[in-house]
């Protein structure tokens, strides 16, 4: 079965400051691989997905994320953390012919001025 | 507009009674689907369906009943609400060959 582990619950950064949000999952197979937003009151946005090729993956608003199989992570980074970014992201895994991904519980990121 | 739209956006109910859930999307994907949010659990599946003859029950079904009443609207139903069913629900759908979901605004449901 797929799952995916976030191990952090809260993630505290200053405001341009580099910013890593872990993503391990467990998938039989070669993994599709997703990171959302949620902003505070709206719906999840999807900020990024690896499906296959390159293992470093850009997304919406700065964030890129890199695919390592050998570690079945899919960490999202950032290099420079904008005040905007505050909000929960979430890492999500899913493939084959289902397509139904399954979540992490998510990281809650605040940023301090 | 919005793509995935969700009605009511909140509501307040007692205990026993029904309540429903409406999601419309404009996409035109096949796939839709309701998931439940609680703070520290993430999301978790209740039902899903791949086009309008096809539903399934994801991990948390028990309580919760839906309908696909064409390929654009996907509803939950609550038969009769408890309060731990207390929470914000999700509508998605997403396209059979782009695996991506396209989340709507979320219902912010309490019952008390």
């Amino acid at each position: 079965a797929q799952s995916v582990t976030q191990p952090d619950i809260h993630i505290t950064v200053s405001e341009g400051a580099s910013l890593e949000l872990r993503c391990n999952y467990s998938y039989g197979a070669t993994p599709y691989l997703f990171w959302y937003v949620q902003s505070p009151g709206q719906g999840l946005q999807l900020l990024l997905k690896y499906f296959s090729g390159d293992t470093l993956v850009q997304g919406i608003k700065g964030f890129e994320a890199e695919f390592k199989r050998s570690q079945s992570s899919f960490n999202l980074r950032k290099p420079s953390v904008h005040w905007s970014d505050a909000a929960e992201y979430f890492c999500a895994v899913g493939g084959g012919g289902s397509y139904i991904p399954t979540f992490g519980r998510g990281t809650s990121l605040i940023v301090h001025p | 507009d919005a793509d995935v739209t969700q009605t009511p956006r909140n509501r307040i109910t007692k205990t026993g009674k029904r309540i429903m859930l409406e999601c419309s999307q404009t996409k035109g994907h096949d796939r839709m689907y309701w998931y439940r949010q609680d703070p520290g659990l993430g999301l978790r599946l209740i039902y899903y369906s791949f086009d309008v003859k096809d539903i399934n029950k994801g991990e948390i079904s028990d309580g919760y009943s839906v309908s696909r009443q064409a390929q654009a609207k996907f509803s939950l139903s609550l038969e009769s609400a408890i309060p731990n069913q207390t929470a914000l629900y999700f509508c998605a759908t997403s396209d059979a060959h782009i695996t991506e979901q396209y989340f709507g605004p979320g219902t912010r449901l309490t019952v008390t």
